[in-house]
């Protein structure tokens, strides 16, 4: 059981650029969430989505899309990548909001 | 203005020692989250709380929904336990929003 696999580990990228982080997990969850961790500062979500083919947005959406075609996969889309976007990106998943937690391994992305 | 608000920020114990970490908030929630953050960057989640007392191990965790606080206690504590602590809590009014605090960083010495 993988749990929550998130790609890739570590990214550079130069501003303007566009990408994807990936997050998958085999758990069968219905709830998966993205959020962005920085220095000094709480995790904040960015999007959620409650089940494929519904996503909606959390605190801090601007900048990122998401789309949930499948159960499994819930990618992160940064369409033109700019510095404030560094942080440390982390993918969760849950049965639903009720339940407890699992995280991903976390992204850590650079803008530069 | 942050919603959720953790004390201390930073805490050093001796191995053996009994730790309390505390969560104060000001919305109201359906639920709160205590997770642990390992050096290395993982977060795992420890307790989920609507109500009352929960024990795992050496941990405990409770709540006062009207005080609007939690804690987080553990007893005995080890150097294994060296981790940042975060609590989180689910919005009451958007149901999918979470808030968390900004983490205690817990040094246990052998």
């Amino acid at each position: 059981n993988a749990g929550v696999t998130q790609t890739p580990k570590f990214q550079v990228l130069k501003t303007g650029q566009s990408m994807t982080l990936q997050c998958a997990q085999d758990m069968n969850h219905e709830y998966m969430s993205w959020y962005r961790q920085d220095p000094g500062m709480g995790l904040r979500l960015i999007h959620y989505s409650v089940g494929a083919g519904i996503t909606d947005q959390g605190e801090v959406p601007n900048g990122y899309n998401v789309s949930r075609s499948t159960t499994e996969d819930f990618p992160l889309r940064l369409l033109s990548a700019a510095p404030s976007q560094t942080s440390v990106y982390f993918c969760a998943s849950s049965r639903d909001s009720n339940y407890g937690y699992t995280f991903g391994s976390g992204t850590r992305l650079t803008v530069v | 203005k942050n919603e959720v608000e953790q004390s201390p920020q930073n805490l050093t114990a001796q191995e053996g020692e009994f730790i309390t970490i505390n969560c104060s908030y000001s919305v109201g929630i359906s639920a709160l989250h205590w997770l642990q953050q390992h050096p290395g960057g993982g977060i795992v989640s420890l307790f989920m709380l609507s109500s009352g007392k929960k024990k795992h191990g050496r941990l405990i965790a409770t709540i006062n929904i009207q005080e609007k606080h939690s804690s987080l206690h553990i007893t005995a504590s080890h150097p294994r336990d060296s981790a940042v602590y975060i609590c989180a809590v689910r919005s009451l009014t958007t149901g999918n929003q979470f808030y968390f605090g900004t983490g205690t960083s817990l040094t246990v010495i052998p």
